[in-house]
């Protein structure tokens, strides 16, 4: 069955420190990358995405990710966090049958 | 900027009532779909829509649940007899979906949910 993993369910960092978010899937045909946030009290917001090409995607407020195929992996990076990066962060892979998988999600909480 | 919306932002329901929620997609998208996500947790994919036919469904939505655009902008996820399991927020979200060079491209663009109570 296709799954998404998210490593960590919570993560906590202050200002400046830098973030990574592991993500894994499991699928073995050719797979659409997402990168998903929510903030408190609000809807999803696309960060990011990877659909061919470039395997290192930037995406909006600095994020981005890189896809690596052979481990199965779509981790989120930021160098440096804002106390407004917090919020709870979804990886979500689109299959050829277009329905999208979440994974679990991450909380951030980052220290002022 | 084109967007998903859906109304209303929170319904409150009894157990065993009947409760649609609504969502306009957007226009020249033609690919629909719902999501739940029960507090707390993850997004789960309740069901795909095409071509006014269901294409894919996930394992929770069972015979309670239906689909439907019922004219040119509306897409429609009833539930006959909720229940108390059924409380969550409800995301509809639209993409236009293509393929090209055997690359599925399939962003799909989320509305900003309803949050439904059954009591």
């Amino acid at each position: 069955a296709q799954s998404v993993s998210q490593h960590n369910h919570h993560v906590i960092l202050s200002e400046a420190a830098s973030l990574e978010l592991g993500c894994n899937y499991s699928y073995g045909g050719t797979v659409n990358l997402f990168w998903y946030v929510q903030y408190p009290g609000q809807h999803l917001q696309l960060l990011l995405k990877y659909f061919s090409g470039d395997p290192l995607v930037k995406g909006i407020k600095g994020f981005e990710a890189e896809f690596i195929k052979s481990k199965f992996s779509f981790n989120l990076r930021k160098p440096s966090v804002q106390w407004s990066d917090t919020a709870e962060y979804f990886c979500a892979v689109g299959t050829g049958g277009f329905k999208t998988i979440f994974g679990a999600g991450t909380r951030l909480f980052v220290k002022a | 900027e084109p967007e998903v919306t859906q109304t209303p932002s929170h319904q409150v329901t009894q157990m065993g009532q009947e409760v649609i929620l609504r969502c306009v997609p957007i226009s020249n998208h033609l690919y629909f779909y719902w999501y739940r996500q029960i507090l707390g947790q993850k997004v789960e994919f309740l069901v795909s829509f095409y071509n006014n036919e269901i294409s894919e469904k996930s394992e929770i939505f069972d015979d309670q649940f239906s689909v439907e655009r019922p004219d040119g902008s509306n897409f429609t996820l009833k539930i006959r007899s909720t229940k108390l399991e059924d409380s969550a927020m409800y995301f509809c979200a639209s993409s236009e979906a293509r393929l090209a060079g055997g690359v599925p491209y399939n962003e799909q663009f989320f509305g900003p949910g309803t949050r439904l109570t059954v009591l």
